[in-house]
């Protein structure tokens, strides 16, 4: 157990449908990252906040949205979905955004556009 | 951009039979890689973290070492729950996103 949760664990919702995605980082840790791992790409980087604020972007898509509450927790928010933005989405966490320090990943939510 | 590119794709091993996966990367400024694991439907479990040419990290079969231009992770006599796909990133020049290469799934028969 890495200690970073991720709820749901499965979510299947039609095309067009908003979803939000909930990420509880380690405890202590205020970096959250989220990647999107589908079946034809690897782990995809789409955004990374430190203590409350962005710090990097990836390739996300207009659509998507997250943030990092005071607490610390993070949700991701997709939108407009399409039968494309089914994959795994994973969070991870890390004591800090400073250096490179490892970065612990949750189990993932699989969302199914359908 | 910066890049990491991992090989072989896949690896199919009998068990004892040891091998080497490898991680070569172009990033300016390396400030760590990182060696993951990572079981079907599950996120990527860490496994090392290399900073410097030449370091060496082991846990149980696994050893991963670290040059200027690429990492190894060495899986020394396998077994079957080695089986996994074996993933290395490293951060970015300009920030601390993680860039991951494909991966290699590695394939242990008893």
């Amino acid at each position: 157990d890495s200690g970073v949760t991720q709820t749901p664990k499965h979510l299947i919702t039609a095309t067009g449908q908003r979803v939000t995605l909930r990420c509880s980082p380690r405890s202590g840790d205020l970096s959250v990252y989220w990647y999107q791992q589908s079946l034809d790409q690897g782990l995809q980087f789409l955004i990374h906040y430190y203590n409350g604020e962005e710090r990097a972007k990836g390739n996300i898509l207009e659509r998507f949205s997250a943030q990092q509450f005071p607490d610390l927790h993070s949700e991701l928010n997709l939108s407009s979905l399409e039968l494309g933005d089914s994959a795994l989405y994973f969070c991870a966490s890390s004591l800090s955004g400073l250096t490179g320090a490892e970065a612990f990943f949750g189990q993932g939510t699989r969302l199914t556009v359908v | 951009e910066d890049q990491v590119t991992q090989s072989p794709e896949a690896l199919r091993l009998q068990e004892g039979e040891s091998s080497s996966l490898n991680c070569s990367y172009t990033v300016s400024g390396l400030r760590g890689l990182f060696w993951y694991r990572q079981d079907p439907g599950k996120g990527p479990e860490f496994l090392f973290t290399l900073y410097s040419a030449g370091e060496e990290k082991e846990k149980e079969r696994l050893k991963a070492t670290l040059t200027k231009k690429e990492s190894f992770l060495h899986i020394t006599a396998p077994k079957p729950e080695d089986s996994a796909t074996y993933l290395c990133a490293v951060p970015g020049s300009n920030d601390y996103k993680l860039s991951f290469g494909a991966g290699t799934t590695v394939t242990v028969r008893a």
